[in-house]
């Protein structure tokens, strides 16, 4: 399998903490993508970083990569409830993507 | 503007049973896909197509096939199904054009499907 592995598989934390989640993946990559899914819906795509890139931000979520170590950390600052979801990391190689295989974050009001 | 929309949003089959899964987007996309969400396996790729007129095979194809109607549609079809194809079924395109790709996805809201 080309999935990777997201670590940890759950997360549960107090609103206003910080989240981190963290990605590994098998294959070189020219970009790796976060996406968000809420329950019962579909993915929303987050944030892209690529392969020349080791750090962005976007608001309240920064992304790290290191393609040695192939593998990618997403945080998310002062965590809210409503960012209760599950989140997902994913590469394209040659136009297929592979997703890993989650973290499911809980936010506690 | 409605994205990728799948239907039906539910259904349950038995098993040796045909159906096929629709999928729209709105979006003038080139490229589309099928995913299948199983629990603890996240999405996992079905078959995709990068363009009008193409489809390709991705991770997990087998008892699947599809169809590239048009721009805006892509099935996927179940001939016999098995139990094992018991899952949520996810539709996503995207523009394959602009510079640098990586471009995202855009995901439809699933269809749950059971086999019995």
């Amino acid at each position: 399998s080309q999935q990777g592995e997201e670590d940890p598989q759950a997360l549960s934390i107090q609103e206003g903490e910080n989240a981190t989640m963290n990605c590994s993946y098998k294959t070189s990559i020219n970009n790796l993508q976060w996406y968000r899914q809420n329950s019962g819906r579909g993915l929303v795509h987050l944030i892209l970083i690529r392969s020349n890139e080791r750090e962005k931000h976007s608001g309240r979520l920064r992304v790290t990569l290191d393609t040695s170590k192939k593998s990618s950390s997403l945080l998310i600052t002062a965590s809210r409830a409503a960012d209760t979801a599950s989140y997902f990391c994913a590469t394209d190689p040659l136009n297929q993507f592979y997703f890993g295989t989650g973290t499911s974050l809980t936010v506690i009001p | 503007n409605a994205g990728v929309t799948q239907t039906p949003k539910f259904q349950v089959l038995k098993t040796g049973q045909s159906m096929t899964l629709q999928c729209a987007q709105d979006m003038n996309h080139n490229s589309m896909y099928w995913y299948r969400q199983d629990p603890g396996m996240g999405l996992r790729l079905i078959y995709y197509s990068a363009s009008e007129g193409t489809t390709d095979k991705g991770e997990v194809p087998n008892g699947y096939n599809v169809s590239r109607l048009n721009k805006r549609e892509f099935s996927l079809r179940l001939e016999s199904a098995a139990p094992s194809q018991t899952s949520v079924y996810f539709c996503a395109s995207r523009t394959t054009t602009g510079t640098g790709g990586g471009q995202p996805q855009h995901f439809g809201d699933g269809t749950r499907l059971s086999i019995l």
